[in-house]
């Protein structure tokens, strides 16, 4: 069965320091993935998604994310962290079912120092 | 161009009562997915309409169903309410296509007393 594991519930970064949050999927095939995030109260937005090509890809707000096959991982990076990226940041996998259905990691609560 | 519309934002409703959720896709959209966001369970898929058809659905009871209309509006229902279907429900919107971004509004919050 498909799955998606972020292994870090929080992590706090120090603004300006940079970031990198966790996640492996458990995919039959080549994934579509994706990272969302959520900010307190709000829906999710999409920041950056992967479906082929080339294995890094760049997303809205200055992050980007490298897929690498060979550890099934899809890690979120951003060089330089503001406080306003606080939120929750989810990593998705497309299901193998037609139509558009995600499934979510447990997601990774980012907090920023100053 | 206007985004997703959830009504309504916050509820309240006692065991053994039922809910009705309302999700407006955005403009042109013809395929609406529901989600749930608990703290222990994380997001889980409800089930997705395109074209007024369900054309995938999640692993829940059968107390959880949903519809869509001609206009792509989607309504959800939940039927005699358990403590446990408090949630944050989530309403997201996509051309259908089956690699297309997913548009999420910003959730009802239904609470069971």
């Amino acid at each position: 069965a498909q799955s998606v594991t972020q292994p870090d519930i929080h992590i706090t970064v120090s603004e300006g320091a940079s970031l990198e949050l966790r996640c492996n999927y458990s995919y039959g095939a080549t994934p579509y993935l994706f990272w969302y995030v959520q900010s307190p109260g709000q829906g999710l937005q999409l920041l950056l998604k992967y479906f082929s090509g080339d294995t890094l890809v760049q997303g809205i707000k200055g992050f980007e994310a490298e897929f690498k096959r060979s550890q099934s991982s899809f890690n979120l990076r951003k060089p330089s962290v503001h406080w306003s990226d606080a939120a929750e940041y989810f990593c998705a996998v497309e299901g193998l079912q037609a139509g558009t259905a995600l499934i979510f990691g447990k997601g990774t609560t980012l907090s920023v120092s100053s | 161009k206007a985004g997703v519309t959830q009504t309504p934002r916050y509820l309240i409703k006692t065991r053994g009562q039922q809910v009705t959720l309302s999700c407006s896709p955005i403009s042109g959209h013809r395929s609406v997915s529901w989600y749930q966001q608990t703290p222990g369970q994380g997001l889980q898929f409800l089930f997705e309409y395109f074209s007024e058809t369900q054309r995938n659905k999640g692993n829940f009871p059968g107390r959880f169903s949903g519809r869509q209309f001609s206009n792509s509006r989607s309504e959800m229902n939940v039927s005699t309410l358990e403590l446990g279907d408090s949630a944050l429900y989530l309403c997201a919107s996509s051309s259908g296509r089956n690699t297309g971004e997913l548009f999420f509004g910003e959730g009802s919050r239904l609470t069971v007393l």
